[in-house]
């Protein structure tokens, strides 16, 4: 399984500005993910980002406040922009392994905690 | 629609007691299924994962889960558990073809250990 980072790994903001989560991985992967666990709540995918393509955004995420880049095969960030109280979460980047052609499972980075205040 | 149900909410067991963990899904196929444990403060852990074969799958830290068709449900199950067991468990599904594996999590079931 692959070693994931995340920096920083907790924040405290002010309203009204951003953050940009890096994730970094130990070795190159296809399929990276963000998720976001808000409090005592369960993980809903944000976005897949493949590297040298747009990120791919579920229902009620949008690129301008979830700006994702993925410059290479290793390395994504994720922005939280324009934060509010309601942003407060935990935001988890994974990458997938890939057996045939597929993503069969995905391995987790211990998570950027945000909370704005 | 896809979906991933954990009925508890909050389970305590004492130490040495055994354990089950219910997840029960909704999926046009059968799908990818996978237990995933999260402690205080942390990122998420593979537990294991079940994608074909033998319906009862082996992972880490002494826990096995069991694949059942005729009720959708794929449970985690300990024989003994230990103190360091406590923590949140999220079972999850994801497509069985695809270029890409999107994970749906259920809601999640905390595991108190009482000594």
């Amino acid at each position: 399984s692959a070693v994931i980072s995340q920096k920083p790994s907790r924040d405290i903001c002010q309203r009204g500005t951003s953050l940009t989560i890096q994730c970094q991985v130990d070795s190159q992967v296809t399929m990276m993910f963000w998720y976001r666990q808000q409090p005592g709540q369960s993980l809903t995918l944000i976005a897949t980002a493949n590297q040298g393509s747009e990120a791919t955004y579920e229902s009620g995420f949008v690129i301008d406040k979830f700006p994702i880049s993925r410059p290479n095969l290793t390395f994504s960030t994720l922005t939280v922009s324009n934060m509010s109280p309601e942003d407060s979460s935990i935001y988890l980047c994974s990458v997938g392994s890939l057996a045939g052609g597929i993503t069969v499972e995905q391995f987790f980075g211990p998570g950027t905690r945000l909370t704005v205040l | 629609a896809q979906s991933v149900t954990q009925p508890d909410i909050h389970i305590t067991v004492s130490e040495g007691a055994s354990l089950e963990l219910r997840c029960n899904y909704s999926y046009g196929a059968t799908p990818y299924l996978f237990w995933y444990v999260q402690s205080p403060g942390q990122g998420l852990q593979l537990l294991l994962k079940y994608f074909s074969g033998d319906t009862l799958v082996q992972g880490i830290k002494g826990f096995e889960a069991e694949f059942k068709r005729s009720q959708s449900s794929f449970n985690l199950r300990k024989p003994s558990v230990h103190w360091s067991d406590a923590a949140e468990y999220f079972c999850a599904v994801g497509p069985p073809r695809g270029g890409y594996n999107k994970l749906i999590f259920g809601a999640g079931t905390r595991l108190a250990v009482h000594p």
